[in-house]
Formats: structure tokens, sequence, C-alpha cells
């Protein structure tokens, strides 16, 4: 079975400034991809940065990049010169074997103007 | 490139009724999930296609749920009768086969079960 724990339910960060997400997984599989998606009050999710498990060099998207720890299963969210529209409920997604997808709970992320 | 399609966006029923929901996925993507996300939690897989059979189908009340895709392309999902705890979006998503297995998400349906 594969789990994924996002232990912070909410987070606020002041617009401009940098703000992380955390997540920790485990599988049993050698080979998946981590993911965190980003769902806006209107529902639709979408993808924020993908994270192949194979490589040791952090995925980065304009102004979100992670940390990926492997030996730890540690796979956080840095979002740097934070805006309004980032507001949104951000969920850390595992894809292992047979592309199974278990999602986190969520982290719902507030930007203060 | 469309996205993910899904109808109705918006659906109340009352209990012991029965509800379908429909799903267009992204032409050429050959996998097909669908999810419940009850409110304040992440989606749960309940069925996972693979062009027109069944990968996982392991979190799906087969009592009172069923899905099918008949011709590999797009696919519904029925509840029958409802309870008051299917109350939840009904999220859709796709992906193609191989590549970086990122899912593509439509915008979901709202089922209220009164």
């Amino acid at each position: 079975a594969q789990t994924v724990t996002q232990s912070q339910p909410e987070m606020s960060v002041q617009e401009a400034e940098t703000v992380t997400l955390s997540c920790t997984y485990d599988t049993s599989e050698s080979d998946y991809y981590l993911f965190w998606y980003k769902q806006p009050p209107s529902r639709q999710m979408i993808l924020v940065i993908r994270q192949e498990a194979y490589k040791q060099q952090n995925a980065t998207e304009n102004r979100f990049s992670v940390n990926f720890q492997k030996a730890a299963k540690s796979f956080s969210l840095k979002i740097s010169d934070s805006q309004l529209g980032d507001a949104a409920m951000y969920f850390c997604a595992l894809s292992g074997g047979y592309q199974k997808v278990t999602f986190g709970i969520g982290t719902k992320l507030q930007v203060i103007p | 490139e469309a996205g993910v399609a899904q109808s109705p966006r918006y659906k109340i029923i009352e209990k012991r009724q029965s509800v379908a929901f429909w799903c267009n996925p992204i032409s050429g993507h050959a996998t097909l999930y669908w999810y419940q996300q009850i409110l304040g939690q992440g989606p749960k897989l309940l069925i996972q296609f693979q062009n027109n059979g069944v990968v996982d189908d392991s979190q799906l009340p087969k009592d009172r749920f069923s899905a099918e895709r008949l011709k590999g392309v797009d696919s519904t999902l029925k509840i029958q009768p409802a309870k008051l705890e299917d109350s939840a979006v009904y999220l859709c998503a796709s992906r193609t086969t191989g590549g970086t297995d990122t899912q593509y998400f439509g915008p979901g349906t709202r089922l209220t079960v009164l």
C-alpha cells in the first residue's frame, strides 16, 4: 500500500513572501512519480509540478520548486514570491505501481495581501 | 486540445434515488480515473480504467456504485441507490499511456444527497 501524508491543514503567507508546504509518503515501489496539484475554489484540479523519483535533481516550474528527499520520503513544495492567485488547496500525490495514484488530504493556502 | 469534460456540473437528489455522471477524457488518453472528493478531504480513487478494462476498483462500493467505459473512450459512473454520505464532488481524470504519469482533471460533478 502507498500512503501520502500532509500534516499542515492550513498555511498562510504574505504576498510576495515564500512558503513551503510539506508532504511525506511511503511506497514499496522503486519507480514512481510525485506531484503537487492545486485546486482553487472553482475546484478544477491542475498540475503544479511533477518529480520523477529516479531523478535526483529537484523539479522547478517558475516560482514553484520542490525539495525531494528520497531517503526520507519527503516531498515539499516551495512557492516563491507568493501571489493572490496562489490561494488554493494544494494536494500532494504519489503515482506508483500500475499508475495507481494516492492523494494527501491537502493543505489550504491563504495569501494575505 | 480539449480538456476532460464532465456532466452534469451539479446534481441534487434525494436519498435512495439513482444518479449517473458522465466523463469524456482527453482524446487519445487510454487511462481514465473516477475519484470521490468529500468536502475537506483529498480525492479518493473509486475506479481506474485502462481502455475499456478495469485496472483497480478496490475502493468502489460495488453494492451501489457501478462504472463502465464500454468503447474505451467516455465513461459513466452510477450510484443506485444514493445515500447521504455519497454527497461529494466526483472527479474524472485521464492520462495518456506511458509518458510522465500526469493526470488531467475535469471540473467535477458536485452531488448533494438530501
